[in-house]
């Protein structure tokens, strides 16, 4: 069983850049024809879908956030990470890293960001 | 990109009955590349069904997906307690995927 895990800090000052990584265990982030990816909630509200990398290194990103968006993996690590630019309050939320084909069938707990100063 | 809405926003229902929850897609969902999520407070949501209609593994046989193109519905037979929660339809036929505002199924 694969299980993912993120990690980063809680508080982030608005401007700067949001960093998250996702260790993923059980499981080789090499193996299979997985997406791995980023999805954030803000507190009370629905979901958003960040963007996505494969194992090659290719990715996609949200339209409304690719000029912000870097999504990247390390497979020495068995780890991928989502660096976030130019913050705003607006990105305060608790973000996720999952497992996906397209559908999500494996969610890590989830992380909670804060931006403020 | 491709919008999701989900109706009702709110469905209160008893112990035993039955749920049908709507999500209808701005324009239509390429192979019914539709999955449907459940959602606890504080948790990860869950995923319940995949391609429309394929539950995932360890989901009862009491949730069941249709639908295709522009209209999808998740039914839950028979509500247990633990059933009731926020559940969210997402599409991945399109790039980006997105996902409905939710519908919250609570206790009447």
């Amino acid at each position: 069983q694969v299980q993912l895990q993120e990690s980063g800090p809680g508080l982030v000052k608005p401007s700067q850049t949001l960093s998250l990584t996702c260790t993923v265990s059980g499981g080789s982030i090499s193996s299979g024809s997985y997406y791995w990816s980023w999805i954030r909630q803000p507190a009370g509200k629905g979901l958003e879908w960040i963007g996505r990398i494969y194992t090659s290194g290719s990715t996609n990103y949200n339209p409304s956030l690719k000029s912000r968006v870097t999504i990247s993996v390390d497979t020495s690590k068995n780890q991928f990470s989502l660096k976030l630019s130019s913050v705003t309050a607006a990105d305060t939320a608790v973000y996720y890293c999952a497992r996906t084909y397209g559908y999500i069938f494996e969610w890590g707990q989830g992380t909670l960001v804060t931006v403020s100063s | 990109e491709i919008v999701l809405t989900q109706s009702p926003a709110t469905l209160s229902l008893s112990p035993g009955e039955r749920a049908t929850l709507s999500c209808g897609a701005s324009q239509s969902v390429s192979s019914s590349y539709l999955a449907w999520y459940q959602q606890k407070p504080g948790l990860a949501p869950r995923l319940l069904i995949y391609d429309a209609s394929s539950r995932a593994t360890g989901i009862p046989d009491r949730f069941s997906g249709s639908g295709s193109g522009t209209d999808f519905t998740l039914t839950i037979s028979r509500l247990e307690p633990e059933d009731f929660a926020v559940y969210y339809c997402q599409q991945y036929g399109s790039s980006p995927g997105t996902f409905g505002q939710g519908t919250k199924v609570e206790i009447k």
